[in-house]
């Protein structure tokens, strides 16, 4: 199994649905993020959180929530998805003492 | 404002050329600058680099730190056709409630044609 594990891989959705994305991770890490990629934009930052209690927004929360559900889950939400939210959302962890992100293998998002 | 610059954002190569992609940096506090290899997937952990002139390396890739002028390279010798892929340069944050989050560049696109 995956270190880093994303749910769902592909979904397509309507403007103005309501869009989770699931994140878990065996690591045993306590730092967990969500970064969006946009084709030649490189990996934005959304939130992060360094334990379950500490969440935080990153340069572009707009629009989105996260729940840190235990240590091991991470979940990011799009309220109501609009169309310029496409793009390929990453998954990643890391212990507090280490710089070394494991990602997930992706979730690609597409608003209609 | 804490930024990474990749350059070039494109390469297009041949097999058996020697490639070097740059990565400068602008981040408060900088603690170390980590290379990302990307195909059509998730990132993968290529090399931490924390000292200046310390070269790194791992079969054909390499890379080294000059915290002075604030760069890194990545170099890849006799590149193959499996190194196409975009390479991600990022700095590590050392301050604060952040420390230790990332800062992406935007990446360089390698192609190797056979």
């Amino acid at each position: 199994d995956a270190d880093v594990t994303q749910t769902p891989r592909n979904r397509i959705t309507k403007t103005g649905k309501r869009i989770m994305l699931e994140c878990s991770q065996t690591k045993g890490h306590d730092r967990m993020y969500w970064y969006r990629q946009d084709p030649g934009l490189g990996l934005r930052l959304i939130y992060y959180s360094f334990d379950v209690k500490d969440i935080n927004k990153g340069e572009i929360s707009d629009g989105y929530s996260v729940s840190r559900q235990a240590q091991a889950k991470f979940s990011l939400s799009l309220e109501s998805a609009i169309p310029n939210q496409t793009a390929l959302y990453f998954c990643a962890s890391r212990d507090s003492g280490a710089n070394v992100l494991t990602f997930g293998a992706g979730s690609r998002l597409t608003v209609l | 404002e804490d930024k990474v610059v990749q350059s070039p954002l494109s390469l297009v190569v041949h097999e058996g050329d020697t490639v070097t992609l740059n990565c400068s940096y602008e981040v408060t506090n900088f603690r170390s600058l980590l290379w990302y290899k990307q195909e059509k997937k998730a990132p993968t952990f290529l090399f931490m680099l924390t000292s200046s002139g310390i070269e790194k390396k791992s079969g054909r890739l390499s890379s080294i730190l000059d915290k002075k002028e604030l760069f890194s390279i990545l170099n890849i010798t006799a590149t193959q056709t499996g190194d196409s892929a975009v390479y991600l340069c990022a700095g590590a944050l050392g301050y604060g409630g952040s420390q230790g989050n990332l800062i992406f560049g935007k990446g360089t696109k390698l192609s190797v044609k056979p």
